[in-house]
């Protein structure tokens, strides 16, 4: 089955940097990658995906790149803020899979003001 | 965006009972509605696909007659845990995707099951 890294584990940033997180899968039917947004007690949210066909998707200050050949994904979070800590999970999908998503293990953002 | 709704958000329970958490979707049709679990600092790991209409589909290593699934209807998905014992105690959360393909997946804001 899919094998999703995700590094680092945590990451601390000051505030106004850049934070950048890797993910790398085995599977290489996978063609979505979402990345979702955990607050402490709160559910997973969406906050950027991307297809196979596309290398990278740009949304304000969070940005995704996509290298299927390699395969690996990064989500890039530019000119951090307090309110972006939070722990960040990558995901797969594969329509041969059922569609199920399969994640990474998580990396906790600390944005020190 | 779409709204899953899961109940209780926190529960409770005796060791040797039972539990079950409902996660609902509230403005959209769901066919398939999947079950995690979350331990705490750790990712979502993935216990089953929840089918409507027919069986769930088990994560391997998951006890399917431990963690009891029905999906009877396209805006319900029910998890039962059977005779709970404190290692059961987690999060577990619930999320669907509307329409078919890959796309957003909505999660339920997740049930704290605590087992004494």
């Amino acid at each position: 089955g899919e094998n999703v890294e995700q590094h680092p584990s945590t990451l601390s940033v000051q505030e106004g940097d850049s934070a950048v997180i890797k993910c790398t899968y085995s599977d290489s039917a996978s063609n979505y990658f979402p990345w979702y947004k955990q607050e402490l007690g709160k559910r997973p949210q969406l906050i950027i995906d991307i297809r196979s066909n596309v290398g990278e998707k740009k949304d304000q200050r969070i940005a995704v790149t996509l290298n299927k050949t390699a395969k690996h994904f990064s989500l890039h979070i530019t000119e951090t803020q307090p309110e972006d800590s939070a722990v960040y999970f990558c995901a797969t999908g594969a329509k041969a899979a059922g569609n199920k998503l399969t994640f990474g293990g998580g990396t906790r953002v600390l944005v020190k003001p | 965006g779409a709204v899953v709704s899961q109940h209780p958000s926190r529960v409770i329970c005796k060791s040797g009972t039972s539990v079950k958490i409902e996660c609902r979707s509230l403005d959209f049709q769901a066919t398939t509605m999947f079950w995690y679990r979350q331990f705490p600092k750790q990712s979502l790991m993935l216990m089953a696909t929840s089918n409507e209409g027919s069986k769930a589909t088990y994560e391997q290593g998951v006890e399917k007659d431990k963690f009891l699934i029905n999906h009877a209807s396209l805006t319900l998905s029910t998890l039962t845990v059977t005779s709970a014992h404190p290692e059961d105690s987690s999060f577990y959360i619930c999320s669907a995707r509307q329409g078919g393909g890959n796309t957003e997946a909505f999660f339920g804001q997740g049930t704290r099951l605590t087992v004494v």
